[in-house]
Formats: C-alpha cells, structure tokens, sequence
C-alpha cells in the first residue's frame, strides 16, 4: 500500500514550457485534490475530484488542467508555466469527510 | 468565499499547554480540521470536529463551536517535536471533498 505517490519530486521548466504532475493512489479514495503551497499562504486549493471523470476548481485554478479518467490516477497539467507557478505543490486523496491522505509533493521552478 | 483565520506563529516552551484558534466563514459547514506539516513535509492528517464539543487523543484536543464558527487545537505536555505548522480546515460540503484550508500557525517549542 503505496498511499499517495507523487511524480517527479523536482522540477525546473523554462517559462512557457508545459508539464503534468503525476499523482496516484492505491487506496480507492474518491476524493482527490491539488494544493499548491508558497511561504506564508498556506495550502491552496487548485481543482479536486469527486470520482471518474468529475473535476471542479478550487480556489486557484488559472494556468492548470487536470482530468480524471481513473479512480487511481489525478494529473495536473500546467499549460505554459510562468514564474508565478513556482511553488510546491502537494495531491491528496479522501474516501470520506474524515481527513485526507497527501502525496510526498513536487518542488516546481519556473525560471 | 470562503475565509480561515488562525495566527501565524506561536511560541511555547518544552512541558507547557498552548492553544491554537482558528476562526472561519464559508458558505457550508461540515467539519473542521486540523493537519500538522514538520518542515519539509507533507501535511498529515491530525483531527476532525463535526460537532460541537471537544475531541481528545492523548496529549492533543480540538475544539469546535458551530454558532461562533470557531475552533481550537490544544497541545499539552509540549515536547521539541511538536515544532511544525498546524493547519485549520473547513470542508464547505458533504458531497465534494472540498477542504479549504487556513495560512498555518507555526509553532516553535523551545527547551
């Protein structure tokens, strides 16, 4: 049981190159989520997914795309990185309200 | 919108009680919750409040009011590890797995 495993662990893109962050799970959560988290603003929340082929945005969702085809699997996709996305971004997964199960994050550059 | 309010940072020493508040105002409510982050880490899950009242595991309680949208993580018997950012989060609706989070209350335990 593998939890939450995300891909690549580090990162640097040059501005306007694309890239999809890897996120998978191997507890049958329904529930997944994309955060992103800069020094001093907490973890903010880009899209999540209540199942297959459901997504919706969160609070911060310009610049990323994501899909959810399977149960297990949640990219995220930034479509022409800019400096702005430099961040650490963290995948978590849920089956209930109860709590939420992150990923180990990925340490994105944009130069 | 959505808004989490809690303090920035929080000192203590070794042995003592400190309180953790975090006031919030979303839409919905269904439950409050708390995840710790030690530096360089992921958040983990630490407790949830559906209702009213007080939760206690060991050395840790959380505290939710409904009516003053309000709750509280309560950590006794402080010990040097408990240094790490301690989160607040509103999941604003049954169905989604939305949980929005607040900035993070960093908290340094000193001998």
């Amino acid at each position: 049981n593998a939890g939450v495993t995300q891909t690549p662990k580090f990162q640097v893109l040059k501005t306007g190159q694309s890239m999809t962050l890897q996120c998978a799970q191997d507890m049958n959560h329904e529930y997944m989520s994309w955060y992103r988290q800069d020094p001093g603003m907490g973890l903010r929340l880009i899209h999540y997914s209540v199942g297959a082929g459901i997504t919706d945005q969160g609070e911060v969702p310009n610049g990323y795309n994501v899909s959810r085809s399977t149960t297990e699997d949640f990219p995220l996709r930034l479509l022409s990185a800019a400096p702005s996305q430099t961040s650490v971004y963290f995948c978590a997964s849920s089956y209930s309200n109860y709590g939420y199960t992150f990923g180990s994050g990925t340490r994105l550059t944009v130069v | 919108g959505q808004s989490l309010e809690q303090p920035s940072e929080v000192t203590a020493v070794e042995g003592a009680i400190v309180q953790i508040n975090c006031t919030y105002q979303t839409s919905g409510f269904y439950g409050l919750s708390w995840y710790q982050q030690h530096d360089g880490g992921a958040p983990t899950f630490f407790s949830y409040n559906a209702l009213d009242g007080l939760e206690e595991t060991g050395r840790f309680s959380s505290f939710l009011s409904r009516s003053d949208s309000y709750g509280y993580l309560l950590l006794q018997e402080l010990q040097m590890k408990d240094s790490a950012s301690y989160f607040c989060a509103v999941r604003s609706s049954s169905n989604t797995g939305k949980l929005i989070f607040g900035q993070g209350t960093t908290l340094q335990v000193k001998p």
